[in-house]
């Protein structure tokens, strides 16, 4: 199976609430990223936590790392339309060309 | 959008024609990634160059040929594909500039349809 896998497949939520996906993963990696996509749309970077770091945040976004469970979660709070997307985790095992994308989750924010 | 375009972005081909998709990226990046999205699937990754050299090649079928001109084109050349090659394929491109926080800038896609 592959590398990253997100849970769940597909969240709804109502506007204002918080959203958390998560991801998990089989082997050692160098850094583990966080991307959206619009549907049918090209993918944007969010945000990248490193294997030696536990936290991150960005706005409204906020991932954690847990390298001893293979585990990262992202929490995006106060969720606005705006914010129906995919999202994706990519773990990095190389030198930046060893990508590898889970299914991803589907994320609805209703008004 | 992001710096990285594609074209064309809608193409139907049927199994016997040849057609290629372009990608071009403004970043001044060294690496260029192709990526197939089936529905439902995960996000493939096709082949992977690095410095214009081919390094990754993910036993793509040989109907699927890559070209890598210069660090800022990249080109998937089609032929005799089948209807199960219908997808979206994304073109992406990095900075490789450390191994260790190197993310990735992806194009809007070509939504193919084959026939």
């Amino acid at each position: 199976s592959q590398q990253g896998e997100e849970d769940p497949q597909a969240l709804s939520i109502q506007e204002g609430e918080n959203a958390t996906m998560n991801c998990s993963y089989k082997t050692s990696i160098n850094n583990l990223q966080w991307y959206r996509q619009n549907s049918g749309r090209g993918l944007v970077h969010l945000i990248l936590i490193r294997s030696n770091e536990r936290e991150k945040h960005s706005g409204r976004l906020r991932v954690t790392l847990d390298t001893s469970k293979k585990s990262s979660s992202l929490l995006i709070t106060a969720s606005r339309a705006a914010d129906t997307a995919s999202y994706f985790c990519a773990t990095d095992t190389g030198y930046g060309q060893n990508f590898v994308f889970g299914p991803g989750t589907r994320l609805s924010v209703l008004p | 959008e992001t710096g990285v375009t594609q074209t064309p972005r809608h193409l139907v081909m049927g199994m016997t024609n040849k057609k290629s998709l372009k990608c071009e990226q403004h970043l001044g990046h060294n690496a260029m990634y192709w990526y197939k999205q089936s529905a439902k699937k995960p996000l493939e990754l096709m082949f992977v160059y690095s410095l214009e050299e081919r390094v990754e090649n993910n036993s793509v079928p040989s109907r699927f040929s890559p070209e890598c001109p210069n660090s800022s084109h990249l080109f998937l050349h089609l032929h005799t594909l089948q209807p199960e090659d219908s997808a979206l394929y994304l073109c992406a491109s990095s900075p490789l500039t450390s191994v260790d926080t190197d993310t990735q800038y992806f194009g809007p896609g070509t939504r193919l349809t084959v026939l």
